[in-house]
């Protein structure tokens, strides 16, 4: 089964600071990546996503991620965050044949982001 | 589209109480999933069903959940009988196959006094 680790579990950060978190996932074959975001008190949404084709994938909002296959990860990055990047940011993995078309998600990164 | 819809929003209720969340995934969607979330266990997957067929139910926690999806519109969890541990919030999610992208619900938050 498909597992998923996100090693930095409270992030915290001045604005205009860089930022990168880290994703890494058990499986050995094919997989769909994706980062969603939580701001507080709100539901899951879709920041980017990785299919196939080009591994640095760009989403909304400034963010951006980069699939390494040999490494395992789906980092993402953002060169400038903002105050109202506040939020949990979960990386996702759903592999693609014998993983059951579920996704599996890791733990969350808390991200504050100071003034 | 509405997009995933659940409720209800926030229940309060007793422990021993059955309690029942509801979920509307979105129209043409074939992938309905159940998540919980609290502080300590972070997002997890309760259960999903494909064309309204449970495929997975590992995640639920014991007998007293139990999940139903009698058509494509519409998907219930039922907690029976409550407890306190149950507290959290639950997360319905829908996806068409071919997008691997799913959409999330507002969530319902439960608590259980």
């Amino acid at each position: 089964a498909q597992s998923v680790s996100q090693h930095n579990h409270h992030v915290i950060l001045s604005e205009a600071a860089s930022l990168e978190l880290g994703c890494n996932y058990s499986y050995g074959g094919t997989v769909n990546l994706f980062w969603y975001v939580q701001y507080p008190g709100q539901h899951l949404q879709l920041l980017l996503k990785y299919f196939s084709g080009d591994p640095l994938v760009k989403g909304i909002k400034g963010f951006e991620a980069e699939f390494i296959k040999s490494k395992f990860s789906f980092n993402l990055r953002k060169p400038s965050v903002q105050w109202s990047d506040t939020a949990e940011y979960f990386c996702a993995v759903t592999a693609l044949r014998g993983g059951g078309n579920k996704l599996t998600f890791g733990t969350g990164t808390q991200l504050k982001v100071e003034l | 589209d509405a997009g995933v819809i659940q409720s209800p929003r926030h229940e309060v209720t007793e422990m021993g109480q059955e309690v029942t969340l509801r979920c509307k995934p979105i129209s043409g969607h074939d992938y309905l999933f159940w998540y919980r979330q609290t502080m300590m266990r972070g997002l997890e997957l309760l259960i999903y069903f494909n064309n309204n067929v449970p495929i997975d139910d590992s995640g639920m926690p014991e007998d007293r959940f139990s999940a139903k999806m009698p058509n494509a519109s519409f998907s219930t969890l039922k907690i029976q009988p409550s407890e306190p541990r149950d507290s959290a919030v639950y997360f319905c999610a829908s996806r068409w196959l071919y997008t691997g992208e799913l959409f999330f619900g507002e969530g319902s938050r439960l608590t259980v006094l």
